[in-house]
C-alpha cells in the first residue's frame, strides 16, 4: 500500500512566482491535511480538506494561499506571488474515515525555496 | 503561551538506558494526544496514541495526566535508532482534524 505521495520533493521559485504543491493521499484515505514547517520551528496546521470540501482552513494565511482537493486527482496547495518567508517544508497528511480517522500519515514533504 | 510546550533537549542517552520527557498543553479542551517522531526534518511518523489509562508499545510507554495537562513518553533500553526528535501532538474537541504540534524534544542515543 503506497504511502502519501507528494511532488515535487524540492521546488525553487523566484519571488513573485507561483508554487503548486501536490499531494496524493494513501489509498482509501479521504481526508487530507496540509502543514508547514519553517526552519527551526514545529509543524503548523494550515488546512483540512475532504473531497471537494474545505473543512477547516483556520491555519491558512489570508492572502496568496489556497488549497483544493478535487473529486479526481491530487490535492493542490497553491501559493501565489511567493516571498522569501514562504520558504519552508510543506507536509501533506491523510487519514481514513471511521474509527481511526484521527491517525494522520504524512508524506515526505515538499521543500520550497524562494530566491 | 504556546499551546503545546516541550523541552527541546537534547537528551543525551547512553545506549541501553532509559529516558523520559514530558510535554504540557494549555487547552483543557484537548481531546486526543499522540507522540510522533521526526528524523532530520523528514516527515513525522506516528509513534503512538496516548490513552487516559496510559499505554505501552514495546519499549515505549506513554502517560496522560489530564489534571496537570501533560503527557509523557518513556523509552526503555534505548537503541541508537531511537535518536530522533519526538513531537508531542494534541487535538481539540471541536477541531479534531487539526493537529497541534510541539516544537519537539531531541533525543540522541550514544554508543
Amino acid at each position: 500500500n503506497a504511502g502519501v505521495m507528494q511532488n515535487p520533493r524540492h521546488l525553487v521559485r523566484r519571488r513573485g512566482q507561483e508554487a503548486r504543491l501536490r499531494c496524493s493521499p494513501m489509498k482509501g484515505h479521504s481526508h487530507v491535511y496540509w502543514y508547514r514547517q519553517l526552519p527551526e520551528e514545529g509543524l503548523k496546521f494550515m488546512v483540512y480538506l475532504q473531497k471537494e470540501n474545505i473543512i477547516d482552513e483556520s491555519g491558512m494565511p489570508k492572502e496568496r494561499f489556497s488549497a483544493e482537493f478535487p473529486k479526481e486527482g491530487p490535492s493542490i496547495l497553491r501559493i501565489q506571488q511567493v516571498v522569501r518567508g514562504d520558504s519552508a517544508a510543506y507536509f501533506c497528511a491523510s487519514s481514513p474515515q471511521g474509527q481511526r480517522s484521527y491517525e494522520q500519515y504524512f508524506g515526505p514533504g515538499t521543500r520550497l525555496t524562494v530566491t | 503561551r504556546k499551546e503545546v510546550e516541550q523541552d527541546p533537549g537534547p537528551f543525551n542517552v547512553p545506549e541501553g538506558a532509559t529516558v523520559a520527557f514530558n510535554c504540557t498543553y494549555s487547552n483543557s479542551a484537548s481531546q486526543s494526544f499522540f507522540w510522533y517522531r521526526q528524523d532530520c526534518r523528514k516527515e513525522p511518523k506516528l509513534l503512538m496514541s496516548v490513552y487516559s489509562s496510559g499505554n505501552e508499545d514495546g519499549r515505549f510507554t506513554a502517560q496522560l495526566n489530564r489534571a496537570s495537562q501533560y503527557i509523557s513518553l518513556l523509552i526503555r533500553d534505548s537503541k541508537l535508532s531511537d535518536s530522533a526528535t519526538y513531537l508531542c501532538v494534541v487535538t481539540l474537541t471541536d477541531s479534531w482534524g487539526k493537529l497541534q504540534f510541539g516544537a519537539g524534544t531531541q533525543v540522541v542515543v550514544t554508543p
